[in-house]
C-alpha cells in the first residue's frame, strides 16, 4: 500500500512548455486534490475531485487543467507553463467527503519555470 | 469551505518545553484537523476532532475545541527537536469538498 504518490519529484520547464503532473493512490479513495505551496506560505486549492469524471475549480485554477478518468488517478496538466507557477505541487486524496475525512498527502513535485 | 487561522505564525521554544498554537474559524464545523508539514514534505494528519468533543488526546498531542468561541488549539508537550515542522489546522464542514489552509504556525524548537 503505497499511499499518494507523485511523478516526477523534480521538474524544470522553460517558459511556455506544457506538461503533466502525475498523481495516483491505491486507497480506493473517492476524493482527491491539487495544492501548490510557495515559499514560505500555506497551501492553496488548484482543482479537486470528488469522484471519477467530476472535477472542480478551487482558489488558484488559471492555468491548470484536470480530469479524472479513474478513481486511482489524478493528473495535473500545466497548459504553458509560466514563472509564477514555479512552487511545490501536492496532490492529496481521503477516504469519505462530509464529516469523517482525514487528507493523505504525497510527497510533492518541486517544479521550476525558467 | 472556510480557512482557518493559525496563530502565532511562529514559534520558537527550547526542548522539553510545552507548545502552544491556535486556529480560529469564521463558521459552524463538523470537525477540526490538525496536520503538520516538515520542510519539504507533504502534510501528515495529526489529530480530528468533532464538533461535540471538547478535549483530545494522542500522545504528546491535546487539542480543544471550543465551538462557541470558534476555535481550537493544538499542544504539544515536552517538545522534541524532531516536532520542529509547520503545523496548519483544517475545519471541515459536512458537505464542502473544498479544504482550504491557512498559512500555518511554524514551530521551531531548540536542542
Amino acid at each position: 500500500n503505497a499511499g499518494v504518490t507523485q511523478t516526477p519529484k523534480f521538474q524544470v520547464l522553460k517558459t511556455g512548455q506544457s506538461m503533466t503532473l502525475q498523481c495516483a493512490q491505491d486507497m480506493n479513495h473517492e476524493y482527491m486534490s491539487w495544492y501548490r505551496q510557495d515559499p514560505g506560505m500555506g497551501l492553496r486549492l488548484i482543482h479537486y475531485s470528488v469522484g471519477a469524471g467530476i472535477t472542480d475549480q478551487g482558489e488558484v485554477p488559471n492555468g491548470y487543467n484536470v480530469s479524472r478518468s479513474t478513481t486511482e488517478d489524478f493528473p495535473l496538466r500545466l497548459l504553458s507553463a509560466a514563472p509564477s507557477q514555479t512552487s511545490v505541487y501536492f496532490c492529496a486524496a481521503s477516504a469519505r467527503i462530509g464529516s469523517y475525512n482525514e487528507q493523505f498527502f504525497g510527497p510533492g513535485t518541486r517544479l521550476t519555470v525558467l | 469551505s472556510q480557512q482557518g487561522e493559525e496563530d502565532p505564525q511562529a514559534l520558537s521554544i527550547q526542548e522539553g518545553e510545552n507548545a502552544t498554537m491556535n486556529c480560529s474559524y469564521k463558521t459552524s464545523i463538523n470537525n477540526l484537523q490538525w496536520y503538520r508539514q516538515n520542510s519539504g514534505r507533504g502534510l501528515v494528519h495529526l489529530i480530528l476532532i468533532r464538533s461535540n468533543e471538547r478535549e483530545k488526546h494522542s500522545g504528546r498531542l491535546r487539542v480543544t475545541l471550543d465551538t462557541s468561541k470558534k476555535s481550537s488549539s493544538l499542544l504539544i508537550t515536552a517538545s522534541r527537536a524532531a516536532d520542529t515542522a509547520s503545523y496548519f489546522c483544517a475545519p471541515t464542514t459536512s458537505g464542502t469538498y473544498k479544504y482550504i489552509f491557512g498559512t500555518g504556525t511554524r514551530l521551531k524548537v531548540l536542542a
